[in-house]
């Protein structure tokens, strides 16, 4: 099964609204990552958080980690049109040197 | 900086053809991705080359894929006899330093096997 797994598999909210994806993964860190990707493009860096951090901002994001719970959140606030897209968390695989990415949230921003 | 370039954007093939794509990584870095996205499958890393040398290959799905990296600023990504499971998109990525760094991504080349 997947390292990283994204919950919800997609979001529908209303412009203005905040967004919350979240994702669970199973081994041990260096650092997780957010990206996000419009429909037809390639994926786009938004953050990297490492294992000793607990929260991180940038922007509009939000991003959360719990290595206890192997868990991590990404808070997008005051949503836009332009936030529609999918987002994905990766995580490295500590020893295996790559990143692993999971299946995604599809968030739709309702005008 | 144009970026990680990937050529063709698109290609539509037969059946029992070789197919061939390419990536220009962003000058300066040293390791270069390649992954394939599909609906079922999401993105799967197929291979990456650190300093032009493949240093992981176990997501290369078989003998029909094979990946060169001659130097620093080209690799390619050749299928022979593509199949028409193999239809997808191809994401060439690039970064620098640990392989888990932020990775820079391309466009993607969307194949279709026929």
């Amino acid at each position: 099964s997947q390292q990283g797994e994204e919950d919800p598999q997609a979001l529908s909210i209303q412009e203005g609204e905040n967004a919350t994806m979240n994702c669970s993964y199973k081994t041990s860190i260096n650092n997780l990552q957010w990206y996000r990707q419009n429909s037809g493009r390639g994926l786009v860096h938004l953050i990297l958080i490492r294992s000793n951090e607990r929260e991180k901002h940038s922007g509009r994001l939000r991003v959360t980690l719990d290595t206890s719970k192997k868990s991590s959140s990404l808070l997008i606030t005051a949503s836009r049109a332009a936030d529609t897209a999918s987002y994905f968390c990766a995580t490295d695989l500590q020893g295996a040197q790559k990143l692993v990415f999971g299946q995604g949230t599809r968030l739709t921003i309702n005008p | 900086d144009a970026g990680v370039i990937q050529s063709p954007r698109h290609e539509v093939t037969e059946m029992g053809q070789e197919v061939t794509l390419r990536c220009k990584p962003i000058s300066g870095h040293n390791s270069l991705f390649w992954y394939r996205q599909t609906m079922m499958r999401g993105l799967e890393l197929l291979i990456y080359f650190n300093n032009n040398v493949p240093i992981d290959d176990s997501g290369m799905p078989e003998d029909r894929f094979s990946a060169k990296m001659p130097n620093a600023s080209f690799s390619t990504l050749k299928i022979q006899p593509s199949e028409p499971r193999d239809s997808a998109v191809y994401f060439c990525a690039s970064n620098v330093g640990y392989s888990y760094n932020e990775q820079f991504f391309g466009p993607g080349t969307r194949l279709t096997v026929l």
